[in-house]
């Protein structure tokens, strides 16, 4: 199993509080990606990092924000929680070499409730 | 653009049947990527297999084949005599060829398939 971790892995929130997911991995993969799992809409990139300090929004990036200031740390923050953002997060790894699609392994998930 | 449909929204099986899970997919590409993940009632995502467009031979693993026909954009995924422990979720996924630089590879999931074993 690729060595992936979140934290928490669950939280109960208020609506307007700040948020910080972590993801740790111990794979020393180049890529990183948080997706948000929601019935109806499956699974979305919210953002993903190609390395230390480099990161790019994906298809649902609005309220979230990412930092990478190690290669093996991905932090998902909201910066003020809504309803809407009541979710399970995924991390999700990649080696990140030079061509070919790569295979993207997942952590364990994080439950949010925000209220 | 891409696309994949899971037609099959839940599947009860009895143990010991088997049971075939459709994945059809569309892309404009030559070069792509088809995967499956597996997600337990614990919730964690489990890859299984990934395959490449050129690749067309049929995968077996133990009680899992994969079955990848490009003729019509299928790549469908069959449990044999299956256990109450393959009860779970499953997505297939398409990703088209990297694209180099600092693009990521895309991937598009489908809606999943719930599959129930029932002892």
């Amino acid at each position: 199993d690729a060595g992936i971790t979140q934290s928490p892995r669950h939280k109960v929130t208020e609506t307007g509080t700040p948020v910080t997911l972590r993801c740790h991995q111990t794979e020393n993969h180049r890529y990183m990606y948080w997706y948000r799992q929601d019935p109806g809409h499956g699974l979305r990139l919210i953002h993903y990092s190609y390395g230390v300090k480099d990161t790019d929004k994906g298809e649902v990036s609005d309220g979230y924000s990412v930092s990478r200031s190690k290669t093996e740390d991905f932090l998902l923050t909201l910066e003020s929680a809504t309803s809407s953002q009541t979710s399970v997060y995924f991390c999700a790894i990649s080696e990140g070499r030079q061509g070919g699609v790569e295979t993207q392994y997942f952590g364990p998930g994080t439950r949010l409730l925000v209220l | 653009a891409q696309k994949v449909t899971q037609a099959q929204t839940e599947i009860s099986v009895v143990e010991k049947e088997d049971v075939t899970l459709d994945c059809v997919y569309e892309t404009r590409d030559t070069t792509y990527y088809l995967f499956w993940y597996k997600q337990p009632p614990s919730g964690e995502l489990v890859f299984l297999i990934r395959r490449n467009s050129f690749d067309e031979q049929n995968e077996i693993s133990g009680r899992y084949s994969w079955n990848f026909q490009k003729s019509t954009s299928s790549f469908n995924f069959t449990i044999t005599a299956s256990q109450v422990v393959d009860s779970a979720v499953y997505f297939c996924a398409l990703s088209e060829a990297y694209l180099g630089g600092t693009s990521y590879d895309k991937v598009i999931f489908g809606p999943g398939t719930s599959l129930s074993v029932i002892p």
